[in-house]
């Protein structure tokens, strides 16, 4: 069965520390693959998407996530991260052959403290 | 635009009791997708729709169902409620046919209750 597995449930960070939250997946196939987030109180909303190309992808809010296709991953990153990412980050994975079914991973709870 | 809007935000019910949840797209947008999240992990698909037909079902048992209006808003009903259930049941639109990749939009969720 396919799946999505994110490495990390919780991360604490301080405020200008690096990020990466790590997303990986089973399935052989072509994928897409994105990464939401959910601030707290607020609905899930999209932060980047890889369909093909360039495997390293920008998102918004300085967000960047790279796709490695031997490594089945598809890792989250920022350079310095601030109060405001504090939020739920879930990695998700759409393959050809289901319309539009995403599986999703569990989720990273990311606590940046000021 | 108004985003995509789900009724009611909050829902207490009891075993045994049958429940619809309503959502209504970004205008334009022809694809309806629910999903179930429940507390501490990751949305789980339920149902998609496109064009009032169903594209996609998840593993979830008959006692929840869907369908999408000419409007293209859509209802989730679930029949004899379990304690389970309660999650928060996401509803999501999108803009594109059945072609990868298009991103989807989220409402707030309908937050159910059973108890």
């Amino acid at each position: 069965a396919q799946s999505v597995s994110q490495h990390n449930h919780h991360v604490i960070l301080s405020e200008a520390a690096s990020l990466e939250l790590g997303c990986n997946y089973s399935y052989g196939g072509t994928v897409n693959l994105f990464w939401y987030v959910q601030y707290p109180g607020q609905h899930l909303q999209l932060l980047l998407k890889y369909f093909s190309g360039d495997p390293l992808v920008k998102g918004i809010k300085g967000f960047e996530a790279e796709f490695i296709k031997s490594k089945f991953s598809f890792n989250l990153r920022k350079p310095s991260v601030q109060w405001s990412d504090t939020a739920e980050y879930f990695c998700a994975v759409m393959n050809a052959g289901n319309n539009r079914k995403l599986i999703w991973g569990l989720g990273t709870s990311l606590a940046v403290n000021p | 635009d108004a985003g995509v809007t789900q009724s009611p935000t909050h829902l207490i019910k009891t075993r045994g009791q049958q429940v619809t949840l309503r959502c209504s797209p970004i205008s334009g947008h022809k694809s309806v997708s629910w999903y179930q999240q429940v507390l501490g992990q990751g949305p789980q698909f339920i149902f998609q729709y496109y064009e009032k037909e169903e594209r996609g079902r998840g593993n979830f048992p008959d006692r929840f169902s869907a369908r999408q209006f000419p409007n293209y808003s859509s209802e989730l009903n679930v029949n004899a409620l379990l304690l389970g259930d309660s999650a928060l049941y996401l509803c999501a639109s999108s803009n594109n046919t059945l072609l990868l990749g298009s991103p989807l939009h989220f409402g707030n969720g309908t937050r159910l209750t059973v108890t």
